[in-house]
């Protein structure tokens, strides 16, 4: 079954207007990652945030992790329109953390 | 310094050919992993690799399917006997060996995209 889980599906906006995604995830994690793919591309890694923090920044990123919700969020303000993509959530499949499983992502529309 | 490289990034076979995915890990990385994403879907982990050794290989289809990291060269993901469903995106990762902490950020390659006739 899926771990974690990106809602909304999709998300369209003007840009200067803030975008949030949420992810919801089922077991204990050690860190969970966003990862951005744009059209036809792979995927770049945003941000980590590890299961003992609750707020993240980097840049126009700020992300968040309820833990005892299984829950995080991903906030981009000021969006623009390089800002359109698809963004997954991430987390570790197994105890050893190797192996990733994504959801099946928010897909983001900035329109200028 | 040259991120995850995939070849090819587009592969066209017909049914019941066979399929040979390359990725080269990042300088430095020992660590491979191979992904799958179908459209509309998010990336489905297949196997985790690591110099001569497949460490988990829990995500990889029993039959047809198969993976090697050598000691020289590029990890291989080859499918044998395509068939349709095998059409999709194939990502490669890797990560730097392990130090006291657990495996953490991954990088990603652009994938190859293999469409079966």
């Amino acid at each position: 079954s899926q771990q974690g889980e990106e809602d909304p599906q999709a998300l369209s906006i003007q840009e200067g207007e803030n975008a949030t995604m949420n992810c919801s995830y089922k077991t204990s994690i050690n860190n969970l990652q966003w990862y951005r793919q744009n059209s036809g591309r792979g995927l770049v890694h945003l941000i980590l945030i590890r299961s003992n923090e609750r707020e993240k920044h980097s840049g126009r990123l700020r992300v968040t992790l309820d833990t005892s919700k299984k829950s995080s969020s991903l906030l981009i303000t000021a969006s623009r329109a390089a800002d359109t993509a698809s963004y997954f959530c991430a987390t570790a499949l197994n105890q050893a953390g190797t192996a990733l499983i994504f959801g099946k992502g928010t897909t983001l529309s900035v329109s200028s | 310094n040259a991120g995850v490289m995939q070849n090819p990034r587009h592969l066209v076979r017909r049914r019941g050919q066979e399929a040979r995915l390359r990725c080269s890990p990042m300088k430095g990385h020992s660590h491979v992993y191979w992904y799958r994403q179908l459209p509309e879907e998010g990336l489905k982990f297949m196997v985790y690799l690591q110099k001569e050794n497949i460490i988990d290989e829990s995500g990889m289809p029993k039959e047809r399917f198969s993976a090697e990291f050598p000691k020289e060269g590029p990890s291989i993901l080859r499918i044998q006997q395509v068939v349709r469903g095998d059409s999709a995106a194939y990502f490669c990762a890797s990560s730097p060996p392990k130090g006291r902490t657990l495996q953490e950020t991954q990088y990603f390659g652009p994938g190859t995209r293999l469409l079966v006739l």
